[in-house]
């Protein structure tokens, strides 16, 4: 069955650090997005990318953040400079179409210390 | 604006006990798909159902049902004969619209029902 699958699972980065998620979502998907979970908390909606390009994002997603999808199949996001408050729980996720099932991957545990 | 509200935040039952899982959303769009996502302590998100605004039809999958109904805005849940493999958390989801009214399909969650399911 496919699946979406992010590397790493975990990482641990020191505040002001840059880091990269990394996410190979099914490849005959057209719609991506990435979610954050803060420990104990409801999943939140970053950003979603559709044809190349950021086609929404949230008011979480200020300039520290961005997206890529720099070969076709990887789709990334990178923090520029680490807060504290970006530890949590990232999940990569892709559907077919807009409405249908959104797969989700196991997701990455960010911890900024 | 859109809305998930899931009052219950966490359940406790004792196994074979049938519990139900309310969710109440808002949204001004006629469109719209409803989903529900189990979280257990492994933490990943597995997708459990969805319906469309069209279709008010209930769902019965093994011990699981859900129940849509437009008039109150609900998106119930409820499992039969719990388990203990059933603790985890609910999230209900509400996706807006369809693409050629501008919607990306992003989801927006409710805060989740945790539930227990004792032995």
């Amino acid at each position: 069955e496919p699946e979406v699958t992010q590397t790493p699972s975990h990482q641990v980065t020191q505040m002001g650090q840059e880091v990269i998620l990394r996410c190979v979502p099914i490849s005959n998907h057209l719609y991506f997005y990435w979610y954050r979970q803060i420990l104990g908390q409801k999943v939140e909606f970053l950003v979603s990318f559709y044809n190349n390009e950021i086609s929404e994002k949230s008011e979480i997603f200020d300039d520290q953040f961005s997206v890529e999808r720099p070969d076709g199949s990887n789709f990334t996001l990178k923090i520029r400079s680490t807060k504290l408050e970006d530890s949590a729980m990232y999940f990569c996720a892709s559907n077919s179409r807009v409405g249908t099932e959104a797969f989700f991957g196991q997701g990455t545990r960010l911890t900024v210390v | 604006a859109q809305k998930v509200t899931q009052a219950q935040t966490e359940i406790s039952v004792v196994e074979k006990e049938d519990v139900t899982l309310d969710c109440v959303y808002e949204t001004r769009d006629t469109t719209y798909y409803l989903f529900w996502y189990k979280q257990p302590p492994s933490g990943e998100l597995v997708f459990l159902i969805r319906r469309n605004s069209f279709d008010e039809q209930n769902e019965i999958s093994g011990r699981y049902s859900w129940n849509f109904q437009k008039s109150t805005s609900s998106f119930n849940f409820t499992i039969t004969a719990s388990q203990v493999v059933d603790s985890a958390v609910y999230f209900c989801a509400l996706s807006e619209g369809d693409f050629y009214g501008g919607s990306q399909g992003n989801l927006i969650f409710g805060k989740g029902t945790k539930l227990s399911v004792k032995p």
